[in-house]
């Protein structure tokens, strides 16, 4: 069966470093997401791509975050200086070309900042 | 601004029992609902979709059901067993692009 794949799935940081995310989609979607959840809240999207495009970005941090899929296909998300109120669980997801498709989700990053 | 809302936050059960998760919606204008389900420190495994113009969705012991006009959703488990542990999330999809925007989730205890 068909997985969106994540790596790594923990990671321990110390502030001010940089981290990066990767993330390979279900072979052949072509809309890739990047959710942000804080513990015990739900997940919030911070980028969409269909392709190798962004198509949402508005609540990505930009002044720290970057996210690129060159490709069209895996997708990197980075996080550059890392700060206390970065630690999360980064979720990946994809879904197929078109409107309102279901989305699926990888295992996730869990990023610790200390 | 939608918001997405679930009641209750926690729920304890006995193996056995069937049970109803609710969640609701401000604004009614959704592309589709989605349910999903998460284990402690696990990623989101889709568990059922419904889109705008269905009424329900059924998988297995579950069954979601969709009430657009009212803002709410209901996801019905027959039989709960313990592993059926976990948090529900729902999630709804509103205008263009296919974000979703999520709940806060129900906590799901099943106990033998």
């Amino acid at each position: 069966e068909a997985e969106v794949a994540q790596s790594p799935r923990y990671k321990i940081t110390e502030k001010s470093q940089a981290v990066a995310f990767w993330c390979d989609p279900i072979s052949g979607h072509a809309t890739l997401y990047w959710y942000r959840q804080i513990l015990g809240q739900g997940p919030e999207l911070l980028v969409q791509f269909q392709d190798e495009s962004v198509v949402d970005d508005s609540q990505l941090p930009k002044d720290r975050f970057s996210a690129e899929r060159l490709k069209g296909v895996d997708s990197t998300l980075k996080i550059q200086p890392a700060e206390l109120g970065d630690s999360a669980m980064y979720l990946c997801a994809s879904s197929r070309q078109g409107s309102y498709n279901e989305q699926f989700f990888g295992p996730g990053t869990r990023l610790t900042v200390l | 601004k939608q918001e997405v809302t679930q009641i209750p936050a926690a729920l304890s059960v006995p193996e056995g029992e069937n049970l109803v998760l609710n969640c609701s919606f401000t604004d009614s204008a959704i592309y589709n609902l989605q349910w999903f389900r998460q284990d402690p420190g696990k990623g989101l495994t889709s568990l059922l979709l419904i889109q705008s113009s269905q009424r329900e969705q059924t998988s297995g012991r579950l069954n979601a059901s969709l009430d657009k006009s009212s803002g709410r959703s209901t996801l019905y488990i027959a039989a709960s067993q313990p592993g059926d542990s976990a948090t529900y999330l729902c999630a709804v999809v509103t205008g263009g692009g296919n974000k979703l925007t999520f709940g806060t989730g129900t906590q799901l205890k099943v106990e033998l």
